[in-house]
Formats: C-alpha cells, sequence, structure tokens
C-alpha cells in the first residue's frame, strides 16, 4: 500500500497522560500537513511541513502540541497532558510540491484519540 | 481569513438520482482552488473534484460536476446517477494560491449524504 498511513488507529488515554501518533507519508512526497476533526465538524489546520521544515502552525497549536518530521520522511504529533478537549481525529496529509505549486492532498485514515 | 459554509448538514437522495450540495465561501483573494473532499464512514478522505478558480469552465469527474459562480462565491456539486457508495460525508474546501498560507485547506463544516434505495 503506497497511501499515507497513520498509526495507531484508536488512542485511549487518561487525562494528563503524554501521547505521540506517527504519520508515514506517500514516499516521493515532500509537504506534510497535520489536520484536527472533531465531531460532526471539518478537519481544521494545525501545522505543516516542508521536508523537515516546520513552516506554519495554527493557533490551535498550543504549546503541549509539538510535531516533527525528522530527516523529511514521517512525522509525528506529541501531546502533552493531555485534556478531555483534545479528543478528536488527528488527520495527516501529504503532497509534492512542484515547481507549478502543490498538488493534491492525500489524506491518511487518521488517529481517533479519546480522553478520559 | 477564508471560510467555507456548507449550510446543508444532511441531505439525502434515492438511487439513481440526482442531488446537488451546496458551497458558500469568502475570501479576498483572485486566485485559489476550490476542492469536494468525500468522507465515507470509518474510511479516509478522498478528492471527488477540484476547481481553479481562474477557469472559468466548471470540472466534471465523471457523475460528479461542479456549478462554480465565482462572483457569487458559490461552489455546489452535482451528483448524477446515485450510487449507494456515494454515501458520505461531503466537505468543501479552499485552498490559498501556493505563495501564500503553504496550500493548507479551509473546510467547511460537511453534509452527510444518504442515499436511499
Amino acid at each position: 500500500d503506497t497511501g499515507v498511513s497513520q498509526n495507531p488507529r484508536h488512542k485511549i488515554t487518561k487525562r494528563g497522560q503524554n501521547v505521540t501518533f506517527r504519520c508515514d507519508p506517500i514516499s516521493e512526497h515532500n509537504r506534510l500537513y497535520w489536520y484536527r476533526q472533531t465531531l460532526g465538524q471539518g478537519p481544521e489546520f494545525l501545522t505543516y511541513f516542508q521536508n523537515e521544515a516546520q513552516l506554519e502552525k495554527s493557533r490551535l497549536l498550543s504549546d503541549r502540541f509539538s510535531a516533527e518530521r525528522p530527516k523529511g520522511s514521517f512525522s509525528t504529533l506529541e501531546i502533552q497532558r493531555t485534556e478531555q478537549g483534545d479528543s478528536a481525529m488527528y488527520l495527516c496529509a501529504s503532497s509534492l510540491v512542484l515547481a507549478g505549486g502543490p498538488r493534491e492532498q492525500f489524506f491518511g485514515p487518521g488517529t481517533r484519540l479519546t480522553v478520559l | 481569513a477564508q471560510t467555507v459554509t456548507q449550510s446543508q448538514p444532511e441531505m439525502s437522495v434515492q438511487e439513481a438520482e440526482t442531488v446537488t450540495l451546496s458551497c458558500t465561501y469568502d475570501t479576498s483573494e483572485s486566485d485559489y482552488y476550490l476542492f469536494w473532499y468525500k468522507q465515507p464512514p470509518s474510511r479516509q478522505m478522498i478528492l471527488v473534484i477540484r476547481q481553479e478558480a481562474y477557469k472559468q469552465q466548471n470540472a466534471t469527474e465523471n457523475r460528479f460536476s461542479v456549478n462554480f459562480q465565482k462572483a457569487a462565491k458559490s461552489f455546489s456539486l452535482k451528483i448524477s446517477d446515485s450510487q449507494l457508495g456515494d454515501a458520505a460525508m461531503y466537505f468543501c474546501a479552499y485552498r490559498s494560491p501556493p505563495e501564500t498560507s503553504g496550500s493548507r485547506l479551509t473546510f467547511g463544516e460537511g453534509t452527510q449524504l444518504t442515499v436511499n434505495p
């Protein structure tokens, strides 16, 4: 399967715990995005990487959130001291940026986080 | 900031019939892209159709077509000959030009489409 993959697919944690999600983009894609989707809503942008550089972060990304993309390949999203309001689906998407501009974003299946 | 509004939380259609999903957006940019994404239950989001704002011709992909009204900032999706597999949440999305906002997508709230046999 050469699509975007995310692990784990589901995560249940207790309030105050730290969690980490992983996203593996399509191999040749140089741009990677993280979105958050709460129940009944559309996804909201969190952050994006161009290769290994994190170029933009949404104000939704509080200090408890950190994302990395070492070596411009897979990416991780860590949430420290989770709160119940963090419960959501976390989506990863990747795209290929060429001279003519970015192409379509391909989405992964998401990681559903439940904070008890 | 750009906003996307989908005013129909739920829609239903009979199999083989046609349905139109509405989307409006607000932007001050002149060059942008619009998309419709489909999110089936417990499955990942896939692109249905895209429209470049500089193109006057409405995009078409098989049974899916759009009605893009740039002046009215309206971007509706028409699904013809609806099939059971079309049942999903549909999201309208806006993307700024490549040189701004990292080409992030701004999504609407979604429209849940039910296809009745």
